[in-house]
């Protein structure tokens, strides 16, 4: 199972701009579509974007649509979240997630970061 | 609103069989794609339970199943413990708004 690690998370305010990033721990990271899913606190998940194994194809929220951007570096293992014009109701866990597919964004997700908390101040 | 339907809270005493349903729509189980379930802890991060309508990952016990009939899906606890208490998340795929979709989450309380 590959471990995730992610960073980035912290307080901003409205308006503002955060870049997550999360790690993977091996090389299998590259094979795989590689999402971000959120949670509100004390809130359900909710997916905010993915990226396929080879960033062919992209996927995002609607509320976040234009406003974030995946990205993923398959030689750092790296997957990232750019966030701009941050919004109160973007405050959240935020959850980097592997797929069991390469080259869709359909599947189940079989490894789970621990998450990086984003928190944005009006 | 979850395009995924599940029930706020189900609860059983140890031992009792405990059912959550996950309801979706011709985008989702209706146009063919299959459900998964997730077990998450307090403070801690969603684990993948059931894949693929009814695959148990490695270490998962075989109190848990799944199953789907139509445009509903269902995750059954045989004997349920203790340790099941927890949030339960049903998720798939949705044709229309061509992303990934969870439900609400069901909140186990084992009595």
């Amino acid at each position: 199972e590959v471990q995730l690690v992610e960073a980035g998370g912290t307080l901003i305010h409205r308006g503002g701009a955060l870049r997550l990033s999360c790690v993977g721990s091996d090389s299998a990271f590259g094979n795989f579509g590689m999402h971000w899913v959120r949670q509100r606190p004390g809130k359900g998940l909710e997916w905010v974007s993915g990226i396929t194994w080879n960033s062919d194809e992209t996927g995002y929220l609607a509320s976040v649509r234009g406003r974030f951007s995946i990205s993923r570096d398959n030689a750092r293992n790296s997957l990232y979240l750019q966030m701009n014009d941050l919004r109160s109701e973007d405050s959240a866990l935020y959850f980097c997630v592997k797929s069991v597919a390469a080259g869709a964004l359909v599947g189940h997700f079989d490894s789970w970061g621990q998450g990086t908390l984003v928190t944005v101040s009006s | 609103q979850s395009v995924l339907t599940q029930p706020p809270s189900v609860s059983g005493a140890p031992g009792q069989r405990v059912t959550i349903s996950c309801t979706g729509g011709y985008s989702t189980f209706g146009a063919g794609f299959d459900v998964h379930w997730y077990q998450q802890h307090p403070g801690t991060a969603p684990k993948l339970l059931i894949f693929e309508t009814d695959k148990r990952p490695s270490g998962v016990p075989d109190r848990f199943s799944g199953s789907r009939s139509g445009t509903s899906a269902s995750l059954a606890i045989t004997g349920v413990q203790a340790e099941d208490e927890a949030d339960y998340f049903c998720q798939s795929y949705d044709h229309t708004l061509r992303s990934p979709v969870f439900g609400g989450g069901t909140k186990l309380t084992v009595l």
